[in-house]
């Protein structure tokens, strides 16, 4: 079974619209969380990730993620998102790095 | 820096024939992965290595095989491909698979697209 999933498969915005992206996990134990970004063309970076303290995560071109152990969520958020946005989102758990199904994001100029 | 080099970049097989797809990292990683990556399924792992001359299988390892001999590279093959096996092959790399609060980053390579007609 799927030990992450994403439910949004392509979220289209407008330029300076406020982004979030779904993710929710479904096991227990150690929780590693992980956001990964593949622009058009590139390889998969990471975005930010989750291992314990503080539930808000900071990480890139002001990308923001917060923990909520009570949802087992560790959505994605971004306040204003720009056309450089597009491209596709995973999100992944666990020591063996499942990732989910991804969510392609088009933002439009 | 390198990082993690991914060879080839395309490959269009017949079905039935084989080949290897080779991956290489220079940041000295213990663990090394392959993940084939489809359209609405994500990435999906096939295989990993948690050291040099040791491999385990991960989600969907059936029709591939893989070998590390050397700590930088982690093979892997299609020993008779299949239409099925049509998609794009990332290897990635990091420093640690369990524990290490910062060390369980991947980095990845840039992809090798693999048509079987």
């Amino acid at each position: 079974a799927q030990s992450v999933s994403q439910h949004n498969h392509h979220v289209i915005l407008s330029e300076a619209a406020s982004l979030e992206l779904g993710c929710n996990y479904s096991y227990g134990g150690t929780v590693n969380l992980f956001w990964y970004v593949q622009y058009p063309g590139q390889h998969l970076q990471l975005l930010l990730k989750y291992f314990s303290g503080d539930p808000l995560v900071k990480g890139i071109k002001g990308f923001e993620a917060e923990f909520i152990k009570s949802k087992f969520s560790f959505n994605l958020r971004k306040p204003s998102v720009q056309w450089s946005d597009t491209a596709e989102y995973f999100c992944a758990g666990r020591n063996d790095m499942r990732f989910g199904a991804g969510t392609r994001l088009t933002v439009k100029p | 820096n390198a990082g993690v080099t991914q060879t080839p970049k395309f490959r269009v097989l017949k079905t039935g024939q084989s080949m290897t797809l080779l991956c290489a990292q220079d940041m000295n990683h213990e663990y090394m992965y392959w993940y084939r990556q489809d359209p609405g399924m994500g990435l999906r792992l096939i295989h990993y290595s948690v050291g040099e001359g040791t491999t385990a299988k991960g989600e969907v390892p059936d029709g591939y095989n893989v070998s590390r001999l050397k700590k930088q590279n982690f093979l892997l093959g299609l020993e008779s491909a299949a239409p099925s096996q049509t998609s794009v092959y990332f290897c990635a790399s990091s420093y640690s698979f369990l524990g290490g609060l910062a060390k369980n980053i991947q980095y990845f390579g840039a992809g090798t697209r693999l048509s079987v007609l």
